[in-house]
C-alpha cells in the first residue's frame, strides 16, 4: 500500500470554527490533492499541489485553504466551517501528475454541526 | 472549466449481463483513468488510457479512449457480484490537475 495517512479519520466540529485536516505521505510524490466526496457528486477537487509551496485551486475551493511547506505534508484548512462542508475528504498523491496513478488515503469524515 | 459527465449514475443488473459506462467531456484530456471505489475506502486505479482510440482490456473489462480524447467508455462482460462498486472516470492534463466524474454506482445481483 502507498504510504499515505490522513488525520483525523473522523471529526465533529461546530459551525464557525476553523478545522485543519492533514495528509502525510512517505512516497516522496510531487503531486498531492484534496477532494471532497458527496453522494451524487463523485470526487470534487478542492486544491492540489505540484510541489513545495506550489498550490492551485480546484473546482470547489471557496471556504478552503491549503499549505504545503514540506514534500510529505499537505494541509487543508476550513477557515470557518459551515454545514455545507460536512463531507468525506480524501487526500491523494501522484508521482508524475498526468497519466500516473493516484493513490488515495482512507478518507476523513467531517461533520459540521 | 473542465467537466467530466458520467452516465448512467446508477446501474442495477443481474449477474451475467453486460454493461457499458460512459464518460464524456467537452474538453480534451492528455489521459483518462478509471478507478473503482468500495464503501469506506479510497478509489483504486483500474486503467490509464493516453492515446486517442486506445482500447485496453483487463479480464472482463474493456476500456476505450475516444479518438478526440474527450470521452471514454468502460464495458463489463458477464458482470459478477464482485464487480459491485462505484466506478469513477478521471481526466488529467500536463499541469497535473486531476478531475473526476460524478461516478457510476453499479450493483450486480446474484
Amino acid at each position: 500500500d502507498a504510504g499515505i495517512t490522513q488525520s483525523p479519520r473522523h471529526k465533529v466540529t461546530e459551525t464557525g470554527t476553523p478545522v485543519t485536516l492533514r495528509c502525510h505521505q512517505t512516497e516522496n510524490h510531487r503531486y498531492m490533492y484534496w477532494y471532497r466526496q458527496d453522494p451524487g457528486h463523485g470526487l470534487r477537487l478542492i486544491h492540489y499541489s505540484y510541489g513545495v509551496k506550489d498550490t492551485d485551486k480546484g473546482e470547489v475551493s471557496d471556504g478552503y485553504s491549503v499549505s504545503r511547506s514540506k514534500t510529505e505534508d499537505f494541509l487543508l484548512t476550513l477557515e470557518s466551517a459551515t454545514s455545507s462542508q460536512t463531507s468525506v475528504y480524501f487526500c491523494a498523491i501522484s508521482e508524475g501528475g498526468w497519466g500516473t496513478e493516484a493513490f488515495f488515503g482512507q478518507g476523513t469524515r467531517l461533520t459540521v454541526v | 472549466t473542465q467537466l467530466l459527465e458520467q452516465s448512467p449514475q446508477f446501474l442495477s443488473i443481474q449477474e451475467g449481463e453486460n454493461l457499458t459506462v460512459y464518460c464524456n467531456s467537452s474538453s480534451v484530456f492528455s489521459s483518462l483513468q478509471w478507478y473503482r471505489q468500495e464503501p469506506g475506502e479510497g478509489p483504486v486505479l483500474l486503467v490509464t488510457v493516453v492515446t486517442g482510440g486506445e482500447v485496453k482490456k483487463l479480464k472482463r473489462l474493456t476500456f476505450q479512449f475516444g479518438d478526440a480524447r474527450k470521452d471514454s467508455s468502460l464495458h463489463i462482460t458477464a458482470a459478477q457480484p464482485g464487480d459491485t462498486g462505484l466506478y469513477l472516470c478521471a481526466g488529467s492534463n500536463q499541469g497535473g490537475k486531476l478531475i473526476f466524474g460524478q461516478g457510476t454506482e453499479l450493483s450486480v445481483k446474484p
